[in-house]
């Protein structure tokens, strides 16, 4: 699985939008951007996925560069809630066994 | 909505015990999933599973082991607890070959060794 590059953290203020960056630039033709986040004393959640083009669901959306090299996940009106680690992960085709790899995250701290 | 429990939230035990760590999950995957957390090492993989007795290594498997005997339940093993082994444990989840490939993680188990 190719190896995701985050800043450690970022801020952001409320009802902004939040753009949080990731660097994949080893990422192979078939490699999906996964993005989880996990807000304090809680477990990891599902934010958004994508594998070529920009995705949008009720969350967030995923920007992904044309040469698949480097990603952003936006929250567009980030609230106090929205205040989490965020992941962002590269993993292969779905198949038995296959595991996402976590790395450190960027802590994102919204402000009031 | 899919279920990921695990069966303890806090656990205090002593260096030398064995820990048993059970995790449930109502949905009917096939891929279990044992990770710890530890601050500024984020998620790191013990073990997991992708069907019925069938185990893999993770990034992280010594001093532990896993148990897989019903589909929906996997157990991680502490066979002698260690200091260094005091962590948060995460179980997660997934199907195979459908959906989103997300993982549901169930909301962890804060170990302490003493």
């Amino acid at each position: 699985d190719a190896k995701t590059t985050q800043p450690t953290s970022m801020d952001c203020a409320e009802g902004r939008a939040a753009n949080l960056p990731c660097n994949h630039s080893t990422i192979s033709g078939n490699e999906y951007v996964y993005w989880y986040r996990q807000i304090h004393s809680q477990g990891p959640q599902y934010i958004i996925h994508g594998l070529k083009n920009n995705e949008t669901n009720e969350m967030a959306s995923l920007i992904i560069t044309e040469d698949r090299k480097s990603s952003t996940l936006i929250l567009p009106h980030a609230t106090l809630r929205d205040t989490a680690v965020y992941y962002c992960i590269v993993r292969g085709p779905m198949e038995y066994g296959n595991k996402l790899v976590f790395g450190a995250g960027t802590i994102l701290r919204v402000k009031s | 909505d899919v279920k990921v429990t695990q069966s303890s939230r806090y656990l205090v035990k002593r260096t030398g015990e064995k820990v048993f760590l059970e995790c449930v999950q109502d949905m009917d995957h096939e891929n279990m999933f044992w990770y710890r957390q530890d601050p500024g090492l984020g998620l790191r993989l013990i073990y997991f599973s992708y069907d019925v007795k069938m185990k893999e290594k993770g990034d992280i498997p010594e001093g532990y082991s896993v148990s897989r005997e019903k589909k929906e339940r996997f157990s991680l093993i502490l066979e002698s607890a260690s200091t260094n082994q005091t962590s948060m444990y995460l179980c997660a989840s997934s199907l195979v070959n459908a959906g989103t490939g997300e993982l549901f993680f169930g909301e962890g188990s804060r170990l302490t060794v003493l």
